[in-house]
């Protein structure tokens, strides 16, 4: 069964360098997301994906955080200039479509260690 | 926030059925029912989803009461491996922004 693949499945870096999260999505999905999750809390949204545009971003994802799509298969997260509290599980998702009954499938993470 | 609510924890002995509970008293007429589950930390698994009508698939049981205010995930014949955090999600007016809450920690015992 065909699933989304995350690297590195660790990163440490220490504060204020940029880091860059690598995702592959599922071959023919078309909406691609990120979300993160704090040890002990909440998975949060960070930021969808379509057609080459943020379709939507939450208060998380300021101008430190950009999206890309650089190929036909590669999608990336980069945290410009990481601070301590970026600490987290990094989860990238995809769905087919954007369509309500599209379910979003997951791939199993980076853990982000700041220090 | 979330739209559902769910009980924090919930155990179940292996081999018998796992029902987790889920009210979404708020949801609106166009909005589906998700359930996801994580295992140890590693990424949400999709498990099910419903609109009106019960739904089933090789992993689980989806029953949605008349009304639409609550549903439950039915975990046929629960093993060890079914131990996680389980969620349940109604789309947050679109499916591009997943709302998650604190799910319910389902322990299967021996």
């Amino acid at each position: 069964e065909p699933e989304v693949t995350q690297t590195p499945s660790h990163q440490v870096t220490q504060m204020g360098q940029e880091v860059i999260l690598r995702c592959v999505p599922i071959s023919n999905h078309l909406y691609f997301y990120w979300y993160r999750q704090i040890l002990g809390q909440k998975v949060e949204f960070l930021v969808s994906f379509y057609n080459n545009e943020i379709s939507e971003k939450s208060e998380i994802f300021d101008d430190q955080f950009s999206v890309e799509r650089p190929d036909g298969s590669n999608f990336t997260l980069k945290i410009r200039s990481t601070k301590l509290e970026d600490s987290a599980m990094y989860f990238c998702a995809s769905s087919r479509t954007g369509s309500r009954n599209q379910p979003q499938h997951f791939g199993d993470g980076t853990r982000l260690s700041i220090l | 926030d979330a739209k559902t609510t769910q009980p924090t924890s919930m155990d179940c002995a292996e081999g018998r059925a796992a029902n987790l509970p889920c009210n979404h008293s708020t949801i609106s007429g166009n909005e589906y029912v998700y359930w996801y589950r994580q295992i140890h930390s590693q990424g949400p698994q999709y498990i099910i989803h419903g609109l009106k009508n019960n739904e089933t698939n090789e992993m689980a049981s989806l029953i949605i009461t008349e009304d639409r205010k609550s549903s439950t995930l039915i975990l046929p014949h629960a093993t060890l491996r079914d131990t996680a955090v389980y969620y349940c999600i109604v789309n947050a007016g679109n499916n591009r922004k997943l709302i998650w809450g604190l799910g319910t920690s389902l322990a299967v015992n021996p």
